[in-house]
């Protein structure tokens, strides 16, 4: 049973437009939220996260939204550069085991010149 | 180097072979994980390291599967008697801290790709 479900395998944008990618989650004891962006053949690097008392944070161009009442969060690139096209890694974890990330299956970003 | 070192990058075995991949943490980074990534998933927890001792091994999916960090420093995953089901990236990530891990602050290598035949 997946906890972490990120349900858009790719998602292709135009330069300059806003990404918005999705992530669900299913278990209400997770205290913090992450994004990872990842290229090919390299590890995975971490871009934004935040706690689950908030609901906004934002750091330049990329913005993360917490819904908890719907589990749902999501992470907002604007504008899209042709460097943000990678892959992108929604992943969370609990107050208990803090070190441990639950991983959702990624999407994959491209952006259009 | 001052990321994350994993070794080999790629590894082609046979089944029931037995394989070892290598990770070089940061410098003075405590905290260790090994993660494991099959294709088209998200990385999965295997086992994590405070120092030189295994803090939780609950991710390890059976007795095939050991890891070592006796100096507290490089691991070592170590897969026994290796099966087809056990291809895959392995991942390796450190972090100054263990409460680190769950506020962003991994550094993860660029894993070792596991194929077995």
């Amino acid at each position: 049973d997946q906890q972490v479900k990120q349900n858009s395998p790719s998602l292709s944008v135009q330069e300059g437009r806003i990404s918005i990618l999705n992530c669900d989650y299913t278990n209400s004891m997770f205290d913090y939220f992450l994004w990872y962006k990842k290229y090919p053949a390299e590890g995975p690097t971490f871009l934004i996260s935040i706690s689950s008392i908030k609901d906004k944070n934002e750091d330049g161009r990329f913005t993360v939204f917490l819904n908890k009442s719907a589990k749902h969060l999501s992470l907002h690139i604007v504008p899209s550069q042709p460097g943000d096209s990678a892959v992108y890694f929604c992943a969370a974890s609990g107050s208990i085991s803090n070190y441990q990330l639950i991983w959702g299956a990624g999407t994959k970003l491209i952006i259009k010149p | 180097g001052a990321g994350v070192s994993q070794t080999p990058s790629n590894k082609v075995t046979e089944k029931g072979k037995y394989v070892e991949l290598r990770c070089d943490p940061i410098s003075g980074h405590t905290a260790l994980y090994w993660y494991r990534q099959s294709l088209g998933q998200g990385p999965e927890f295997l086992i994590y390291f405070q120092g030189t001792g295994a803090a939780d091994d609950s991710g390890l999916p059976n007795d095939r599967f050991f890891a070592v960090r006796p100096e507290g420093s490089v691991s070592t995953l170590k897969i026994q008697r290796t099966e087809r089901g056990d291809s895959a990236v392995y991942l390796c990530a450190s972090s100054l801290t263990p409460s680190s891990g769950g506020t962003g602050e991994l550094f993860f290598g660029e894993g070792s790709r596991l194929t077995v035949l």
